[in-house]
């Protein structure tokens, strides 16, 4: 069983369009993020939910926009694409804690924007 | 805020020799520290993490890391590493006692093993 899934693993849309990407994970955990990774495999968080609240919201242009409809659920809506939105894309989930809890990321969403 | 230096973005090895991945880190407070590894075209792995006690944290795959606080690093080794040790290797650091957990990433080493 897959603990954190993504769909599609691969994306390739032209400059303007919207789309979006689905994250889930079955781990009954309450907290998920997305990252991205650029061409340069640097990582760099864009956003996380706890029990469907936005809690991190990093300097992110608002054509992203996160939408959790419940707490195994992450998706992420990207308006008016741009070149420089190809990447790849992490979900990841966690427990919340005053204590580190591990997160574990899905597979990646790779999306190209020609 | 904090931040997250490797310095090696690749460090080639051959197979059966020891490596060390090395990471430095800057806060102005107390973090949590890091490895994640990478394997091609999918998703990170949790290799260790440090959050307390005994500086030296041993992980999967054989791997080990030292905190030195002194010197602000938590480098990444291996005795002897395996083909099957290619990968992305990602050092993180996450601000203790926030509640919510937010990674931040190093650029990343990629880790070359061959025979």
């Amino acid at each position: 069983d897959t603990a954190v899934s993504q769909t599609p693993k691969y994306l390739v849309t032209q400059m303007g369009n919207d789309k979006s990407i689905k994250c889930e994970q079955n781990l009954g955990h309450d907290t998920m993020y997305w990252y991205k990774q650029d061409s340069k495999k640097f990582l760099k968080i864009m956003f996380s939910y706890n029990n469907k609240e936005l809690i991190i919201n990093e300097t992110v242009p608002n054509r992203f926009s996160p939408k959790s409809p419940d707490k195994a659920h992450l998706n992420l809506h990207i308006n008016s694409l741009e070149l420089g939105d190809s990447a790849v894309y992490f979900c990841a989930s966690s427990h919340p804690s005053g204590t580190y809890n591990e997160q574990f990321f899905g597979p990646g969403t790779r999306l190209t924007v020609l | 805020a904090q931040s997250v230096t490797q310095l090696d973005s690749q460090v080639p090895v051959f197979e059966e020799a020891p490596v060390e991945l090395r990471c430095n880190y800057s806060s102005s407070v107390s973090v949590y520290l890091f490895w994640y590894v990478q394997y091609p075209n999918q998703g990170l792995q949790l290799l260790l993490k440090y959050l307390s006690g005994s500086t030296l944290v041993k992980g999967i795959n054989g791997f080990e890391a030292e905190f030195n606080k002194s010197q602000t690093s938590f480098h990444l080794r291996k005795p002897s590493v395996h083909i099957s040790d290619t990968a992305e290797y990602f050092c993180a650091v996450s601000l203790m006692n926030t509640g919510f957990q937010k990674l931040v990433f190093g650029t990343g080493t990629r880790l070359l093993v061959s025979p």
